[in-house]
C-alpha cells in the first residue's frame, strides 16, 4: 500500500511569488491536514479537510489556503511569499474523521529567498 | 484549543538502557495521543498512539502510559538501540477531529 506523497520534495522561491504544493494521501483515506514545520515553532496545524470540506483551521495569515478534490488529493497555496515561510511542509492523511491514526509525507521543504 | 507540552528536549542515553519522554496536555476533551519519530530528512512516522479509555499499551520494546487524571502520557523504550536516535514527537488530538496539537520534540541520542 502506498504512503503519502507529497510533492515537489524542495522548492526555491523567491519573495513575494506563489506556491502550489500537493498531496496525495493513503488509497482510501479522506482526511488530509496540513502542518507547517520550522525549527522555532515546531509542527503547527495549517487546516484539515474532509471530503473536500475545510473542516479546521489554524492560526496562519489568509496567504495559507488549500483544497482537496473529489479524489482526496490536495493543494496548499500560499501567495505572496515571505521570508518566514522558509519551513518543511508535512501532509498527513488520515481514514476517518475524527481521532484516527494519522500517517505522514516525507514533506516539502520551501525556502523562500 | 489545546496546548501539549514536552519533556525533555534532548536526552542521551547508553545503548541498552531505557529512555523515558514525557508530555502533559490542557485539555481535557483529547482522547488520542500518538507518538511519532522523525528522522533526519524524513517525515513523522507513527510509532505508537493510545486512546483515553486505555491506561497502558507496548509493543515490543516501547509503551506508552496515559495518566487521564494528571492530564499527562509518556513514552518508554527500552533496551534502546543506536537506530532509536531520532526526535520524538507526542501529540494530542483535539476533539473537533484529525487536528494535531504537537509537543516541541524530544532528541533521543542512543550512544553506542
Amino acid at each position: 500500500k502506498a504512503g503519502v506523497t507529497q510533492t515537489p520534495r524542495y522548492l526555491i522561491k523567491t519573495r513575494g511569488q506563489q506556491v502550489t504544493l500537493s498531496c496525495s494521501p493513503i488509497s482510501g483515506h479522506r482526511s488530509v491536514s496540513w502542518y507547517q514545520q520550522t525549527p522555532g515553532q515546531g509542527l503547527q496545524f495549517l487546516f484539515e479537510y474532509f471530503s473536500e470540506t475545510q473542516r479546521n483551521k489554524g492560526n496562519f495569515p489568509g496567504r495559507f489556503s488549500g483544497r482537496q478534490f473529489s479524489n482526496s488529493r490536495s493543494e496548499m497555496n500560499v501567495s505572496t511569499l515571505e521570508l518566514g515561510d522558509s519551513a518543511l511542509y508535512l501532509c498527513a492523511s488520515a481514514a476517518q474523521d475524527r481521532d484516527t491514526e494519522a500517517f505522514f509525507g516525507q514533506g516539502t521543504r520551501l525556502t523562500v529567498v | 484549543g489545546e496546548n501539549v507540552e514536552q519533556h525533555p528536549s534532548t536526552l542521551s542515553v547508553q545503548e541498552g538502557d531505557s529512555a523515558v519522554i514525557k508530555c502533559t496536555y490542557s485539555d481535557s476533551a483529547s482522547n488520542y495521543f500518538p507518538w511519532y519519530k522523525q528522522e533526519l530528512g524524513k517525515g513523522p512516522q507513527l510509532i505508537i498512539d493510545i486512546r483515553s479509555n486505555v491506561g497502558e499499551k507496548k509493543d515490543q520494546r516501547i509503551a506508552v502510559t496515559l495518566n487521564k487524571t494528571a492530564k499527562h502520557f509518556s513514552l518508554h523504550i527500552t533496551e534502546t538501540q543506536p537506530e532509536d536516535s531520532a526526535v520524538y514527537f507526542c501529540a494530542a488530538i483535539w476533539y473537533t477531529g484529525n487536528q494535531f496539537y504537537f509537543g516541541t520534540g524530544t532528541s533521543l541520542t542512543v550512544i553506542p
